[in-house]
């Protein structure tokens, strides 16, 4: 399976985009990558996922670099309802199973 | 719809003790998923199931068992409870198409086992 990195944490001020980086250098071909969230221990949330092209629905956009090495979420007007732990997840496996790192925690900030 | 619902909400298990944990969703959704979470971890699959009588295991089974006679429930069955299992559990679904990559979650059932 292909290992994302993530950044531990990061701050995003209110009303500002928040850009959270992933890295997944060994993605194959065929695998995705996928967004969810949790915010302070409820159930996971999907937030977005794409193959290659750039992918926008009405809570982000996934931008993924053509070598598919690396992809960034973006929240356009970060909230203070958006501060969670985002996850960067690759290859859901045959059954669609999601493999979870530790996350990048976003504090969105008044 | 109620989406995936679970309970309990928490439980305190003694070391030895037996429980199920109980997850039902309401969407007919083909694909049903346990995963267990620690303090300040991300999730780990524990069983999966991709249709009614058909289950396998994941990244931590051992120590759980699962059943999935019906669509809509998936119980986590947890045998002589050791405090190694202490954590909070997650169970998913998510439909077999269109959007088959998308797992919607329950709520969770917080465990703590003395």
């Amino acid at each position: 399976d292909a290992k994302t990195t993530q950044p531990t944490s990061m701050d995003c001020a209110e009303g500002r985009a928040a850009n959270l980086p992933c890295n997944h250098s060994t993605i194959s071909g065929n695998e995705y990558v996928y967004w969810y969230r949790q915010i302070h221990s409820q159930g996971p949330q999907y937030i977005i996922h794409g193959l290659k092209n750039n992918e926008t629905n009405e809570m982000a956009s996934l931008i993924i670099t053509e070598d598919r090495k690396s992809s960034t979420l973006i929240l356009p007007h970060a909230t203070l309802r958006d501060t969670a732990v985002y996850y960067c997840i690759v290859n859901p496996g045959s059954a669609r199973q999601l493999t979870f790192g530790s996350g990048t925690q976003l504090t969105v900030l008044p | 719809n109620a989406g995936v619902t679970q309970t309990p909400k928490f439980r305190i298990l003694k070391i030895g003790q037996s429980m199920t944990l109980q997850c039902t969703q309401d969407m007919n959704h083909n694909y049903m998923y346990w995963y267990r979470q620690d303090p300040g971890m991300g999730l780990k699959l524990i069983y999966y199931s991709v249709g009614a009588g058909i289950t396998d295991k994941g990244e931590v089974p051992n120590g759980y068992n699962v059943s999935r006679s019906t669509t809509e429930d998936f119980p986590l069955r947890l045998e002589l409870a050791a405090p190694s299992q202490t954590s909070v559990y997650f169970c998913a679904s998510s439909p077999a198409f269109p959007s088959s990559y998308e797992q919607y979650f329950g709520p969770g059932t917080r465990l703590t086992v003395t």
